[in-house]
């Protein structure tokens, strides 16, 4: 079973707001990666880190900012929420080196920006 | 990473095995074949994956061609539990995930 949790689970939050969505893991994994999925449509890669003080940006450009100061702690921050971040957000996991990969993921945030 | 092809969606009776196609005719020889799942509002769950040889798990099996170039998931005994958005990905190690947009599987009673 993965241990990785993400916090708040739901989020009502008005324009404007700075906003931190929490995820960690306990796996002791190297990498870690940000996601954002709206209803029914598909995940786009927003953020991922390789190990600590390391971020990249994903495939899907979002003004939200990541940091990785401890491996098992990567939070997202967006400094000012406006209604178009109104997504789900979900964090994953995994080991790093050459073998194949197995990401676990989180249970995943629904924010809501008014 | 090579680009997989999924049903956009398919029903399977409860009780019955469930069988997914992909196709990856791109695929290269260091790309894995991986499949998620997403049920309903959680977070992606990581069923399988293989390179070449068939692979068999608690959850499901998953079927290679021998040109690889296309493969099946089997879930043998679908339960209701098993509703969800089945993703297909081929990726090489160390390669991020790419999710496109799955096959949604309905079990039905």
């Amino acid at each position: 079973e993965a241990d990785i949790y993400q916090t708040p689970r739901y989020l009502v939050i008005g324009t404007g707001k700075k906003i931190t969505l929490e995820c960690s893991q306990t796996m002791g994994h190297d990498k870690m990666y940000w996601y954002q999925q709206d209803p029914g449509m598909e995940l786009h890669l927003i953020h991922y880190s390789y190990g600590v003080n390391s971020t990249e940006k994903g495939d899907l450009s979002s003004e939200s900012t990541v940091s990785r100061i401890r491996t098992e702690h990567f939070p997202l921050t967006l400094e000012s929420a406006r209604p178009s971040h109104t997504s789900q957000y979900l964090c994953a996991s995994g080991l790093a080196g050459g073998l194949p990969e197995t990401q676990y993921f989180g249970p995943g945030t629904r924010l809501l920006v008014l | 990473d090579a680009k997989t092809t999924q049903p956009t969606s398919m029903d399977c009776a409860e009780g019955r095995a469930a069988n997914l196609p992909c196709n990856h005719s791109t695929i290269s020889g260091n790309e894995y074949v991986y499949w998620y799942r997403q049920i309903h509002s959680q977070g992606p769950q990581y069923i399988i994956h293989g390179l070449k040889n068939n692979e068999t798990n608690e959850m499901a099996s998953l079927i290679i061609t021998e040109d690889r170039k296309s493969s099946t998931l089997i879930l043998p005994h679908a339960t209701l539990r098993d509703t969800a958005v089945y993703y297909c990905i081929v990726k090489a190690a160390g390669n991020k995930l790419t999710f496109g947009g799955g096959t949604r599987v309905l079990v039905k009673p």
